[in-house]
């Protein structure tokens, strides 16, 4: 079963817009919360991370919500870009350097 | 600092071939894994190690193969390859307190 759930599966946003993903899990268990962003033809590299002491974290223009209680969390992407245009996935583990778990990813495109 | 090299970078294969995606980090790195990426899938882990020989299954491991003989390397084997195998693989290697550092990728096609 998908212990990671993404949506939505694609967004298309104006250049300067608020672009939000969202993302729910299943295991209580999970304590990390990374964000990738993967353009075409590349691997997936680290945007963002969140444990689950914090309800927010802040880096430039992306910030992680997270809502223990409700098992979900948000990539929310301020003032976006052409250039923030990419794919980006959602996942979760037990321990940062562990077994990932996945989100089926959300095609961004940005438009000028 | 080469990072995670994963060769080749594509790669066709008839039903029933076998092959090996070679994948090696420079970063003294404990942690090495083997995802594969579908269209509407995300990543899905294939196989898993935590040091050199200790392996484990990940989400979808049937047909593939893993082992880790030293730190460095962790080559995934394709015993007999099927049309269901087409996909892009990706690499990873981490240690418990870093983030996952990620491979280029191979785009493998099974005709």
């Amino acid at each position: 079963q998908q212990q990671v759930k993404q949506s939505p599966q694609s967004l298309i946003v104006q250049k300067g817009g608020i672009s939000i993903i969202n993302c729910a899990y299943e295991n209580t268990a999970f304590d990390y919360f990374p964000w990738y962003q993967q353009f075409p033809g590349k691997g997936p590299a680290l945007l963002i991370a969140i444990r689950p002491d914090v309800s927010e974290k802040k880096e430039g223009r992306f910030t992680i919500s997270f809502n223990k209680s409700a098992k979900q969390f948000s990539l929310h992407i301020m003032d976006s870009q052409p250039g923030d245009s990419a794919t980006y996935f959602c996942a979760a583990n037990q321990y940062q350097g562990g077994k990932l778990i996945f989100g089926q990813g959300t095609e961004l495109s940005v438009k000028p | 600092n080469a990072g995670v090299t994963q060769t080749p970078k594509f790669q066709v294969l008839k039903t029933g071939q076998s092959m090996t995606l070679q994948c090696a980090q420079d970063m003294n790195h404990e942690y090495m894994s083997w995802y594969r990426q579908d269209p509407g899938m995300g990543l899905r882990l294939i196989h898993y190690s935590v040091g050199a020989g200790i392996t484990d299954q990940g989400e979808v491991p049937n047909g593939y193969n893993v082992s880790r003989s030293t730190t460095e390397d962790f080559p995934l084997r394709l015993l007999s390859a099927a049309p269901s195998q087409t996909s892009v693989y990706f690499c990873a290697s981490a240690d418990r307190n870093t983030e996952a550092f990620f491979g280029q990728g191979t785009r493998l096609t099974v005709v």
